[in-house]
């Protein structure tokens, strides 16, 4: 898959509680992004990064953060869960801001 | 703007059989389309992209999408199904020089029977 981990690949949490997920890429690529995943709704864009230290905004990006420090690195924090963002969470990486995305095996969150 | 629509949720062949999925999109620039798989429990997979170049597009696994610019649509197809392309497929539209500001399909479950 690219090179690209997912952690955890399953979590289990309480509405309110901070969650942090990880990213980790081999692939060296300048480019990362954090979706959505969710029936009916295909995949969304909840922030990306183009560079270390460089990150933007997706079309759902309230509520949650990203942080990237090194370049294999990608965070998303939801620092205050809620139900609506149960779902399934996918990583992608792209060598340039055109190429195709190569994307990871997910992350379900589950906010009780 | 930019908008993909997938004009069936949920198709069925039998295996053999042509695979035909629809997709229709909108691009207020020039687009780039993709088409990406997705196993249960896995991540996406590009199964072809198409970025004005030839028009019918070639993929892996046998299939191949063509874009119709006075139809705005970029079908997928494949002559003949195998059970192992059962699988949720994704219709994804971006515009040349957009970056990868991708737009998603909501997604077409292929069901292959025996």
């Amino acid at each position: 898959d690219a090179g690209i981990t997912q952690s955890p690949r399953h979590k289990v949490t309480e509405t309110g509680t901070p969650v942090t997920l990880r990213c980790h890429q081999t692939e060296n690529h300048r480019y990362m992004y954090w979706y959505r995943q969710d029936p009916g709704h295909g995949l969304r864009l909840i922030h990306y990064s183009y560079g270390v230290k460089d990150t933007d905004k997706g079309e759902v990006s309230d509520g949650y953060s990203v942080s990237r420090s090194k370049t294999e690195d990608f965070l998303l924090t939801l620092e205050s869960a809620t139900s609506s963002q149960t779902s399934v969470y996918f990583c992608a990486i792209s060598e340039t801001g055109s190429s195709p995305l190569h994307f990871g095996n997910g992350t379900r969150l589950t906010v009780t | 703007a930019q908008s993909v629509t997938q004009l069936d949720s949920h198709v069925s062949v039998s295996e053999g059989t042509p695979v035909l999925l629809r997709c229709n999109y909108s691009s207020s620039y020039s687009p780039s389309l993709f088409w990406y798989v997705q196993h249960p429990n896995k991540g996406l997979q590009l199964l072809l992209k198409y970025t004005s170049a030839a028009t019918l597009v070639k993929g892996i696994n046998g299939f191949e999408a063509e874009f119709k610019k006075s139809e705005t649509s970029f079908h997928l197809t494949k002559p003949s199904a195998h059970m192992s392309d059962a699988a949720e497929y994704f219709c994804v539209v971006t515009y040349t020089g957009g970056g990868n500001k991708l737009t998603f399909g909501t997604g077409t479950q292929l069901k292959v029977e025996l």
